[in-house]
């Protein structure tokens, strides 16, 4: 079975910019969620998202937004794009995102701000 | 409102010598527990997970982990290091509001 697939890997933008970032998840998972990783402050919960529904946002402004697909796909945006939005962003997918369920990564993507 | 602490930001190992890594936790309610492993330029994989039962849980490349609730601890362990354990390691806890809290990580150094 094919893992969680993330496009682009890398992407390089200037401030100002939007930017749109996509995430596969693995056959027949329904639950995706969306993580900033940043070396000041880890990883962060972004979203997750549910048979199109979004059912918790973590604490990051709204320039930061995602939807889901009837495929389960997913995407998130972020506008405006500022320098401290550089991060690896990371995309993880489960079943139905119950607390005890595997959530299963993608390998990411990384987003440089200049 | 849950959270994950890793005391250790950094620990250099020999290889072949025994690994220990620290997690506590604060979680209300009965924790679901996992550790990750994060290789350079990689995502996260999951190495073991706890929910109940057993306190001692096996996991993948020789891993293990002991939850402790009287320490709310869940340390992972692996007695003989290799040099491809090199990474990072991350305690989370699943909740029931569909997210994963982290641990700000630990990096591993295997010498040789």
């Amino acid at each position: 079975k094919a893992g969680v697939t993330q496009t682009p890997r890398y992407l390089i933008k200037t401030r100002g910019q939007q930017v749109t970032l996509s995430c596969s998840p693995i056959s027949g998972h329904r639950s995706v969620s969306w993580y900033q990783q940043t070396p000041g402050q880890g990883l962060q919960f972004l979203f997750e998202y549910f048979s199109e529904t979004q059912r918790n946002k973590g604490n990051f402004p709204g320039r930061f937004s995602g939807r889901q697909f009837s495929n389960s796909r997913s995407e998130m945006n972020v506008s405006t794009l500022e320098l401290g939005d550089s991060a690896l962003y990371l995309c993880a997918s489960s079943l139905s995102g119950g607390a005890r369920e595997t959530q299963y990564f993608g390998p990411g993507t990384r987003l440089l701000v200049l | 409102a849950q959270s994950v602490t890793q005391p250790d930001i950094h620990i250099t190992v020999s290889e072949g010598a025994s690994l220990e890594l620290r997690c506590n936790y604060s979680y209300g309610a009965t924790p679901y527990l996992f550790w990750y492993v994060q290789s350079p330029g990689q995502g996260l994989q999951l190495l073991l997970k706890y929910f109940s039962g057993d306190t001692l849980v096996q996991g993948i490349k020789g891993f293990e982990a002991e939850f402790k609730r009287s320490q709310s601890s869940f340390n992972l362990r692996k007695p003989s290091v290799h040099w491809s354990d090199a990474a990072e390691y991350f305690c989370a806890v699943g909740s029931n509001d569909y997210k994963l809290s982290f641990g700000a990580g630990t990096t591993v150094t295997v010498r040789a």
